[in-house]
């Protein structure tokens, strides 16, 4: 069964100060690996897609990045805009369906 | 730009009410899907449709069905409203399984609360 597991669960960042979201994941064979952003009380916005191994794809102040156990959301010089939830999810050879993780809840405070 | 749309963003239902959440999708998308997001619980699949009048159950189906007559719409049916259904239901659609572009867009949500 797939698995994905984020962490940390939460994160309260100073404006400015970089980190990085962890999503591991265990499939019998990666077919995707996607990245959300959601709001309070809004629904997932897609972030990005990565396919295989070493592949990174940017979007202003964010960078996801794949191994073949994990990807990594990295979050430079984070704005209080950037505070949300952020969703991982991974989608398995021969399934139609998304396993989501539970999400990392970053606060950017000013 | 994918738009999908839900009926409601907020709605306040009786126990033993017959519940429909409508969502749209204007993107010709093959495929439909229906989650439900509880703290603590992440996203959960409830039912997901591939083709017109195709459904498949998802990993929690109990007490709910699901309708797809049009390729652009997909409905959620709560046959009889229960307090452990208040939660937090989404909307999502994407291109067929066989696509490698398979991201989901989702839809702004319904806030469901069963009295």
């Amino acid at each position: 069964e797939d698995q994905v597991t984020q962490s940390p669960e939460a994160l309260r960042l100073q404006e400015g100060e970089s980190s990085s979201l962890n999503c591991s994941y265990t499939v019998s064979g990666l077919r995707g690996l996607f990245w959300y952003r959601q709001d309070p009380g809004k629904g997932p916005e897609f972030l990005f897609t990565l396919y295989s191994a070493g592949e990174e794809k940017e979007k202003e102040r964010l960078k996801a990045t794949l191994t073949k156990k994990e990807s990594f959301l990295h979050i430079t010089a984070p704005k209080p805009e950037d505070s949300a939830t952020y969703l991982c999810a991974v989608r398995d050879y021969g399934n139609n369906r998304l396993a989501f993780g539970k999400g990392n809840q970053v606060v950017v405070i000013p | 730009d994918v738009k999908v749309t839900q009926s409601s963003r907020y709605l306040v239902k009786r126990t033993g009410e017959k519940v429909f959440l409508e969502c749209v999708q204007d993107m010709d998308h093959e495929n439909m899907f229906w989650y439900r997001q509880d703290p603590g619980l992440g996203l959960r699949l409830i039912y997901f449709s591939y083709d017109v009048k195709m459904k498949e159950k998802g990993d929690i189906p109990e007490g709910y069905s699901v309708s797809r007559e049009k390729k652009e719409r997909f409905s959620l049916i709560l046959e009889s409203a229960s307090t452990n259904q208040t939660s937090m239901y989404l909307c999502a659609s994407s291109l067929p399984s066989r696509v490698p572009s398979y991201e989901q867009y989702f839809g702004p949500g319904t806030r469901l609360t069963v009295t």
